[in-house]
């Protein structure tokens, strides 16, 4: 059963333009949620997290949003650089213990 | 310093042999576990290992096995192996067992492929 689904494989969005990358989750335990981003032949680095007593949470570019009502999250990135082409991986955690991923979704820059 | 490293990078093996992956830690990072990614899919926890304890296990077979070194590397062991199983296998280290704040940091993986 896939707790965390990533319903978009793949986004395109010119340069210069907001990315919006969206998240959903079954398990309403989850309460700490990470972005990852893989570039090819590379292992998953963070990004950007929160934890569930928040809704939104900022650094520079990035910016994750949290409906737990919804148990939908979002990673926005504006202004979208071409360095930001990779896959997004969403996941989500009980307090930092085992993670759950999503299947990632291919974002692609246009310059 | 050194990130996560894992080897062999790249290894095929033929259905029913036994395949060994390695991991070393960050520096200081007590907790490894490790994740299973099939292509087109996203990452599934296999094992966490902290303080040479197994601290938990996903939904996978008991062909799958691992132990933690006192040196804090790791080692994943697959028996029997099976088409299925070819995948890239990611390891990741954190300071802690419950790794909060963006602290866990993943090796470049171990690409399996099984004839």
């Amino acid at each position: 059963d896939q707790q965390v689904k990533q319903n978009s494989p793949s986004l395109s969005v010119q340069e210069g333009r907001i990315s919006i990358l969206n998240c959903d989750y079954t398990n309403s335990m989850f309460d700490y949620f990470l972005w990852y981003k893989k570039y090819p032949a590379e292992g998953p680095t963070f990004l950007i997290s929160i934890s569930s007593i928040k809704d939104k949470n900022e650094d520079g570019r990035f910016t994750v949003f949290l409906n737990k009502s919804a148990k939908h999250l979002s990673l926005h990135i504006v202004p979208s650089q071409p360095g930001d082409s990779a896959v997004y991986f969403c996941a989500a955690s009980v307090t930092g213990n085992q993670f759950y991923f999503g299947t990632g979704t291919s974002l692609t820059v246009i310059p | 310093d050194a990130g996560v490293t894992q080897s062999p990078t790249h290894l095929i093996k033929t259905r029913g042999q036994q395949v060994t992956l390695r991991c070393s830690p960050i520096s200081g990072h007590k907790s490894v576990s490790w994740y299973q990614q099939v292509l087109g899919q996203g990452p599934q926890f296999i094992f966490q290992y902290y303080e040479k304890e197994e601290r938990g296990r996903g939904n996978f077979p008991d062909r799958f096995s691992a132990r933690q070194f006192p040196n804090y590397s790791s080692e994943l062991n697959v028996n029997a192996l099976l088409l299925g199983d070819s995948a890239l296998y990611l390891c990741a280290s954190s300071l802690t067992r419950l790794a909060m704040a963006g602290e866990l940091f993943f090796g470049e993986g171990s690409r399996l492929t099984v004839l």
